[in-house]
């Protein structure tokens, strides 16, 4: 039962480098979402997906950027990296289709800093 | 989603039982009540869920009340590695879009 894995789990970058976080998950869950974590606050959705080929924007999606060609990889990438950008990146799956949509599924988080 | 208000901070004995309540009166009919738990650098946790009658799983109970205005978390028998933020969270079941977690509570199991 590996469930949801996040790589790396922790990333130093430098500011306008391009960084990818990889999530996959083995349930073949149909949902999948990406959230943010700031020292201190809660967490805050970035993008989620329905299915494969099917994303959409969340609360804070600029300088954001998703795709899932298959539904058990959810890749994230910051084209060009900020400061602000430094965070602790959670993904989460879910599948409604089971009525327990609101199961999500975190996965171990992402430490980024950007410098 | 109903809006929710929880304690700050509690603390709790180990090996006692931890009551965390929840406010939630202006629930609607549709709405379930969630309980999640992120123990400090982790994912959160889902722990357990209802509508009105009460519920238990391996890892708590949950107890709402009978117009459902509230509701508490139970951990029969806490040990210090419950210590956690704990979120109530209210919406409508079958919602799959994101969860939005508040401030929580956060529970310091104490030896």
């Amino acid at each position: 039962d590996a469930g949801i894995t996040q790589s790396p789990r922790y990333k130093i970058t430098e500011t306008g480098r391009q960084v990818t976080l990889m999530c996959h998950q083995t349930w073949s869950h149909s949902y999948m979402f990406w959230y943010r974590q700031d020292l201190g606050h809660g967490l805050r959705l970035i993008y989620y997906s329905a299915a494969a080929d099917i994303t959409d924007k969340g609360e804070v999606p600029d300088g954001y950027v998703v795709s899932r060609s298959k539904t058990e990889n959810f890749p994230l990438t910051l084209e060009s990296a900020t400061r602000s950008q430094t965070s602790v990146y959670f993904c989460a799956s879910s599948e409604p289709r089971t009525g327990r949509a609101n199961e999500q599924f975190f996965g171990p988080g992402t430490r980024l800093t950007v410098l | 989603d109903a809006k929710t208000t929880q304690p700050p901070s509690m603390d709790c004995a180990e090996g006692r039982a931890a009551n965390l309540p929840c406010n939630h009166s202006t629930i609607s009919g549709n709405e379930y009540v969630y309980w999640y738990r992120q123990i400090h650098s982790q994912g959160p946790q889902y722990i357990i869920h209802g509508l009105k009658n009460n519920e238990t799983n391996e890892m708590a109970s949950l107890i709402i009340t009978e117009d459902r205005k509230s509701s508490t978390l139970i951990l029969p028998h806490a040990t210090l590695r419950d210590t956690a933020v704990y979120y109530c969270i209210v919406r409508v079941v079958g919602s799959a879009r994101q969860l939005t977690f508040g401030s929580g509570t956060q529970l310091t199991v104490l030896p």
